[in-house]
């Protein structure tokens, strides 16, 4: 069964500082990845989803994705962080059907400090 | 072109109750599917409907249930409240299985 990891459940950054939110998942063919944000009260947002082809994905808001097959990993980039980027992030991975049943991280919430 | 709309926004449930909830789907959208997020997990995939048939369904009991209707837009209904069930309930909308866009969802409490 398809499943994924964040190891940090909390993350505390500087504005204009660097981040990086790991991900690991498990599947057991070609998977589909995608990484989403939520507001407090607010639905899911993609910022960015990786199929195939180049294994650096860029998504909206400056953030990027890295696929790395040896390692199981899509970690979540943004080389400067703003204070509006303070959310709930989250990792998911499809299954074959790409959309068609995503599993969920239990998410890394993210706090900026000034 | 108008986005997910859910409703209603929020609900407070009695134990053994049942509840329906509401799902607009985009314009130009034929598959909606239904997640629940507790506090403090990320969402689990409760089922998905494409051109008005179950096209999918997590584990989750048979009293949760759902329907899509010839416009697309979808109910989930939920029998036999547990206090468990208490959770916020995203619905997503897609095109052919496509990319999902998530409604604010429905925050459900069941006291």
């Amino acid at each position: 069964a398809q499943s994924v990891t964040q190891p940090d459940i909390h993350i505390t950054v500087s504005e204009g500082a660097s981040l990086e939110l790991r991900c690991n998942y498990s599947y057991g063919a070609t998977p589909y990845l995608f990484w989403y944000v939520q507001s407090p009260g607010q639905g899911l947002q993609l910022l960015l989803k990786y199929f195939s082809g180049d294994t650096l994905v860029q998504g909206i808001k400056g953030f990027e994705a890295e696929f790395k097959r040896s390692q199981s990993s899509f970690n979540l980039r943004k080389p400067s962080v703003h204070w509006s980027d303070a959310a709930e992030y989250f990792c998911a991975v499809g299954d074959s059907g790409g959309y068609q049943k995503v599993t969920f991280g239990t998410g890394t919430k993210l706090q900026v400090i000034p | 072109e108008t986005g997910v709309t859910q409703s209603p926004t929020h609900l407070i449930k009695t134990r053994g109750q049942q509840v329906t909830l509401r799902c607009s789907s985009q314009s130009g959208h034929n598959t909606v599917s239904w997640y629940q997020q507790a506090l403090g997990q990320g969402p689990q995939f409760i089922f998905q409907y494409y051109r008005e048939e179950e096209n999918g369904r997590g584990n989750f009991p048979p009293r949760f249930s759902g329907l899509q209707f010839p416009n697309y837009s979808s109910e989930l209904n939920v029998n036999a409240l547990e206090l468990d069930d208490s959770a916020l309930y995203l619905c997503a909308s897609s095109k052919d299985r496509a990319e999902a866009f998530f409604g604010q969802g429905t925050r459900l409490t069941v006291v």
